[in-house]
């Protein structure tokens, strides 16, 4: 069974930094490009970024450009998002996906923004 | 980047009735290798979003029959042929033929 779970979302301050991570298990993690979507409360679903599956490509929005920081590490079947100079239009749920398809979603992570 | 466009925005839906969803993009999402990168996404309330469709027309393992997806190039059109109540929820559109990947802003779906 396919299984994303992601973990690391927190309180965090404006300005701060946070690392979030998502754990696949079920399947070949090397095998598939990851993403990361987000949430903001009560709103729709927001692309944030993306990594191929040897890890050489990234995607941004540019809404998190120079700012986040998406990596991967099939050794531990986890992927994960550095966040940084985090703003409080950064806060919601950050779910992974899996395959360019999008076939599968974790469970989400809240990150809240809040002074 | 291509702006997603969903119709309506809040669907109210008496029990075995049919319902309807459109989603029209700002360009064609036919990609070079001549498939369209189109999906449609279901997102119960307090639940992670889940993939319907796939590449337009193509339903995902345990979807229910009553959904369909259709279109081409720029519009396309979400069936549901008779709503249950399982239905409720927020169905998004996404396409990933082009960068950067961007949803619709959902259509709310409840029961009338």
């Amino acid at each position: 069974e396919v299984q994303l779970v992601e973990s690391g979302g927190d309180v965090v301050q404006p300005g701060g930094s946070l690392r979030l991570s998502c754990v696949a298990s079920g399947f070949t993690f090397s095998s598939y490009a990851m993403h990361w979507v987000r949430q903001a409360p009560g709103k729709g679903l927001e692309y944030v970024s993306a990594i191929s599956r040897n890890g050489v490509s990234t995607f941004y929005a540019n809404s998190v450009k120079g700012r986040f920081t998406i990596s991967r590490d099939d050794s531990k079947n986890t992927l994960y998002l550095q966040m940084g100079s985090l703003r409080s239009e950064d806060m919601g749920v950050y779910y992974c996906a899996r395959d360019w398809l999008h076939d599968y979603w974790g469970q989400g992570t809240l990150v809240t923004v809040s002074s | 980047d291509v702006v997603m466009t969903q119709s309506p925005l809040s669907l109210p839906v008496t029990l075995g009735q049919p319902a309807s969803i459109s989603c029209r993009s700002s360009q064609s999402l036919v990609y070079s290798d001549g498939n369209t990168y189109f999906h449609w996404f279901q997102q119960r309330p307090g639940q992670s979003p889940r993939r319907l469709i796939y590449k337009v027309s193509n339903r995902d393992s345990g979807v229910p029959d009553r959904f369909s997806g259709s279109g081409s190039g720029t519009d396309f059109t979400l069936k549901i042929s008779r709503v249950e109540a399982e239905d409720v929820g927020v169905y998004y559109c996404m396409q990933s033929t082009h960068w950067p990947r961007s949803f619709g802003q959902g259509t709310k779906l409840e029961i009338k």
